[in-house]
């Protein structure tokens, strides 16, 4: 059965600290690795697709890399607006079903 | 135009009442979604519809009843629901039902009372 674990499941950092999000998968036939950001009471906010293994993608503060296994967001030097829930989904080629982890809520305090 | 439209952004309903909840794109996108989310939980799918047919049902209760009249619009029809169904209700569109990102609504927030 296809899933997606995201940790940790709550991070706070100070601005300027960066740190990673982790979010691991297992799916058959990996069509597409996706990460958003979600703000609260708001819909999810698409950031980033990934495909293949050693891919990487950058965007401002946020750098996603893809593995066999896992994916990592890298957030450098964050800001307090970068404080939201981030979320990770995979989706393969059973049915096309999009699976989404369980979320990482990032608070950043100035 | 990138956007998803949900109207309304808030509902709340009685457990006797009829409400519809509706989602508009102009992106030319094939498929569309409606995702059902409590708080802190992720999106969980309840039905996708592909060039205006309805592909995949989670197993989803008859009390909501989606609609597609076109390739722009989608609509989720609420009767005689519960209160465990209060929840934030997103509509999403993919250029189509493969591969793609999906692109979200900002959602309807439903209470039932």
């Amino acid at each position: 059965e296809d899933q997606v674990t995201q940790s940790p499941e709550a991070l706070r950092l100070q601005e300027g600290e960066s740190s990673s999000l982790n979010c691991s998968y297992t799916v058959s036939g990996l069509r597409g690795l996706f990460w958003y950001r979600q703000d609260p009471g708001k819909g999810p906010e698409f950031l980033f697709t990934l495909y293949s293994a050693g891919e990487e993608k950058e965007k401002e503060r946020l750098k996603a890399t893809l593995t066999k296994k896992e994916s990592f967001l890298h957030i450098t030097a964050p800001k307090p607006e970068d404080s939201a829930t981030y979320l990770c989904a995979s989706r393969g080629d059973q049915g096309g079903k999009l699976i989404f982890g369980q979320g990482t809520e990032l608070s950043v305090k100035p | 135009d990138t956007e998803v439209t949900q109207t309304p952004k808030h509902l709340v309903m009685g457990m006797t009442n009829k409400k519809s909840l509706k989602c508009e794109q102009h992106m030319g996108h094939r498929a569309m979604y409606w995702y059902k989310q409590k708080a802190k939980k992720p999106p969980e799918l309840m039905f996708v519809y592909s060039y205006e047919k309805l592909s995949i049902n989670e197993s989803v209760p008859s009390r909501f009843s989606p609609e597609c009249p076109n390739s722009s619009l989608l609509n989720l029809h609420l009767h005689a629901l519960q209160p465990e169904d209060s929840a934030l209700y997103l509509c999403a569109s993919s250029q189509t039902a493969t591969n793609e990102k999906l692109f979200f609504g900002s959602g309807t927030q439903l209470s039932v009372l």
